[in-house]
């Protein structure tokens, strides 16, 4: 079975420009995270979609905004870019089999350099 | 705020060596407790998890963690590593009440020479 994917897997832009990040979910996940990881640190929550709805957001500004499609995809958005968001962005999805027990499984990430 | 600390940045260990990797969280509530891993060149894999139960659990790969709720501690262990193992670990905590959210420790590199 595929496992969750993201494109693309590199992108540079520079600073003030706006980017776009997709992700498909495993099969028959629902429910799809997001997640941001510099270098040396471990992964920061950013969002969590369900059934097309948010259901959680992290410590991030406004200008980090996502949504969910009806085949579940999901795509991160960021405007105004600045140097300190060049990180991995991971997705994460998740079938939740329920509220307690709901596991995320991680795609390979995109790799966003701001210059 | 809920928090997870990984003592160790960094170990290094030769192979068939016993490992332990420390993790400890802060939260008042009821926890889901993850190891994820990380191999060079690939991405974060599931290792064990923690939902309730028997507080020692088995993933993986010969690993296994035991959760001791007194001491806020998820600490992961394998008996006799390998070259293989050779990767970042990532000790992470959902709030059971919360369906996401995972916070993820700052991460352990584990170097195992041949």
């Amino acid at each position: 079975d595929a496992g969750v994917t993201q494109s693309p897997t590199h992108l540079i832009k520079t600073r003030g420009q706006h980017v776009t990040l997709r992700c498909s979910p495993i099969s028959g996940h629902k429910s799809v995270s997001w997640y941001q990881q510099v270098l040396g640190q471990g992964p920061q929550f950013i969002f969590q979609y369900y059934e097309k709805e948010e259901r959680g957001r992290g410590n991030f500004p406004d200008r980090f905004s996502a949504r969910q499609f009806p085949n579940y995809s999901s795509e991160l958005n960021v405007n105004a870019l600045l140097l300190g968001d060049s990180a991995l962005y991971l997705c994460a999805s998740s079938i939740p089999s329920g509220a307690s027990t709901d596991t995320q499984y991680f795609g390979p990430g995109t790799r966003l350099t701001v210059l | 705020a809920q928090s997870v600390s990984q003592h160790n940045h960094h170990v290094i260990l030769s192979e068939a060596a016993s490992l332990e990797l420390g993790c400890n969280y802060s939260y008042g509530g009821t926890v889901n407790l993850f190891w994820y891993v990380q191999y060079p060149g690939q991405h974060l894999q599931l290792l064990l998890k923690y939902f309730s139960g028997d507080p020692l659990v088995k993933g993986i790969k010969g690993f296994e963690a035991e959760f001791i709720k007194s001491k806020f501690s998820f600490n992961l262990r394998k008996p006799s590593v390998q070259w293989s193992d050779t990767a970042e670990y990532f000790c992470a905590v959902k709030a059971s009440s919360n369906t996401g959210k995972l916070i993820f420790g700052q991460g352990t590199t584990l170097q195992v020479k041949p």
